[in-house]
């Protein structure tokens, strides 16, 4: 069955530092895959996007990595801050004329920054 | 910034009872979808919709859920008869290009 695997112990790190969050999954061929952020009882935010035949895409301090090969996505928060503190969902979306925009969620990784 | 908005925050219900979720999508967009999320858990979708009908369903969108978007503007998840395991977050979205926009949720708890 399709799976998706996020490293679920919190990720503590020192402000300043570079935050990486993994996405792994098995079973699956997405057309992309997206990052979200979630704060407690609120909504997910929608972060960034990267397709299946892009390697890497860069917003702002973020920075998103796609490997099909390794069936991985890598997440960098460079020169993180304690408002960067929040759980980091990602989520694939399938190919194909049956695509109607389902997301498949991983469990999220919950980052911590320490000033 | 236009943005998904979601009534109630926050829904007591007892067992057995209907509940009405409401959200209004960002006005432009044309896929809307509700997902849920049980507390401590992960996101799960429920159903997409398009062109006023159902496009996708999960298995959790059993016969005691329907989707409704009744005008222009309000996308409703309807529950016929609450259950306990129906307490969750509900979160409806809407999606332009490949970004899905998600609402601040409804906490629906079901007593």
């Amino acid at each position: 069955s399709q799976k998706i695997e996020q490293n679920s112990e919190a990720l503590n790190i020192q402000e300043g530092k570079t935050a990486t969050l993994t996405c792994n999954y098995t079973n699956y061929s997405p057309a992309y895959l997206q990052w979200y952020r979630q704060d407690p009882g609120r909504g997910p935010v929608f972060l960034l996007l990267i397709r299946e035949n892009e390697k890497e895409k860069r917003k702002e301090r973020l920075k998103v990595t796609f490997d099909t090969t390794l069936k991985q996505s890598l997440f960098h928060i460079t020169a993180s801050q304690p408002a960067d503190s929040a759980t980091y969902l990602c989520a694939l979306g399938k190919r194909g004329s049956s695509n109607t925009g389902k997301l498949i969620f991983g469990q999220g990784t919950t980052l911590q920054v320490k000033p | 910034e236009p943005e998904v908005t979601q009534t109630p925050s926050h829904q007591v219900t007892q067992m057995g009872q209907e509940v009405i979720l409401r959200c209004v999508p960002i006005s432009n967009h044309l896929y809307f979808y509700w997902y849920r999320q049980i507390l401590g858990q992960k996101v799960e979708f429920l159903v997409s919709f398009y062109n006023n009908e159902i496009s996708e369903k999960s298995e959790i969108f059993d016969d005691q859920f329907s989707v409704e978007r009744p005008d222009g503007s309000n996308f409703t998840l309807k529950i016929r008869s609450t259950k306990l395991e129906d307490s969750a977050m509900y979160f409806c979205a809407s999606k332009e290009g490949n970004e899905q926009y998600f609402g601040p949720g409804t906490r629906l708890t079901v007593t």
